[in-house]
């Protein structure tokens, strides 16, 4: 079993639609990071959080620290925010990123 | 400046060339990652450099070779690679050791295709 666990792996919805990706770790962390990757294009860091919640736009980011568990959600969605999603932890003291398998999203107009 | 910059974009080389990656970042970060990443699979840590020092190797075969000649540069030294080798690279960087700096910021990547 990964350490870090993403559901869905595969999305497609309507334009306009409220999307949900899930996280789900098992090992002690220091901060979970939400990042997004356009097809053929690196990566750009769109949260880091260690507790409650963060918002950007109609980008929200939620943690459970208690339950292991992290969401992140996007409003109002956009062919634009047609991306992989990737959920990734630190763990406490370490250097490295452990990374989800990644959510790919597809927003259809 | 906020940003990691990574040249070239893309590469194209033989098995018997050798060419070399380059990662710039001026945020002060002292913490430098070189990650490989394959179609549609998360990226996987290659090296980590710390205070310009290499703090981690990932068992990476010895046709990669890793150099930071200072604290903004990071460069990925590449010979004779296999075609396996073809992927995304990219570099990432990181403020300090502590828990409080934890976030890493991404380059663009460079696109290797070995032939």
């Amino acid at each position: 079993k990964n350490e870090v666990e993403q559901s869905p792996q595969n999305l497609t919805a309507q334009e306009g639609e409220f999307i949900t990706i899930n996280c789900s770790y098992s090992v002690g962390i220091s901060a979970l990071h939400w990042l997004q990757q356009h097809p053929g294009g690196g990566i750009v860091s769109l949260f880091m959080l260690s507790s409650g919640k963060k918002k950007h736009g109609r980008l929200i980011a939620t943690i459970n620290i208690q339950e292991k568990h992290s969401s992140l959600h996007i409003t109002a969605s956009h062919p634009r925010d047609s991306a992989v999603y990737i959920c990734a932890v630190s763990p406490r003291l370490g250097q490295k990123l452990v990374f989800g398998q990644g959510t790919r999203l597809t927003i259809n107009p | 400046d906020t940003e990691v910059t990574q040249t070239p974009k893309h590469l194209v080389m033989g098995m018997t060339n050798k060419k070399s990656l380059k990662c710039e970042q001026h945020m002060g970060h002292r913490a430098m990652y070189w990650y490989k990443q394959k179609a549609k699979k998360p990226p996987e840590l290659m090296f980590v450099y710390s205070y310009e020092k290499l703090s981690i190797n990932e068992s990476v075969p010895s046709r990669f070779s890793p150099e930071c000649p200072n604290s903004s540069l990071l460069n990925l030294h590449l010979h004779a690679l296999q075609p396996e080798d073809s992927a995304l690279y990219l570099c990432a960087s990181r403020r300090g050791r502590t828990d409080r700096y934890n976030e890493q910021f991404f380059g663009p990547g460079t696109r290797l295709t070995v032939l």
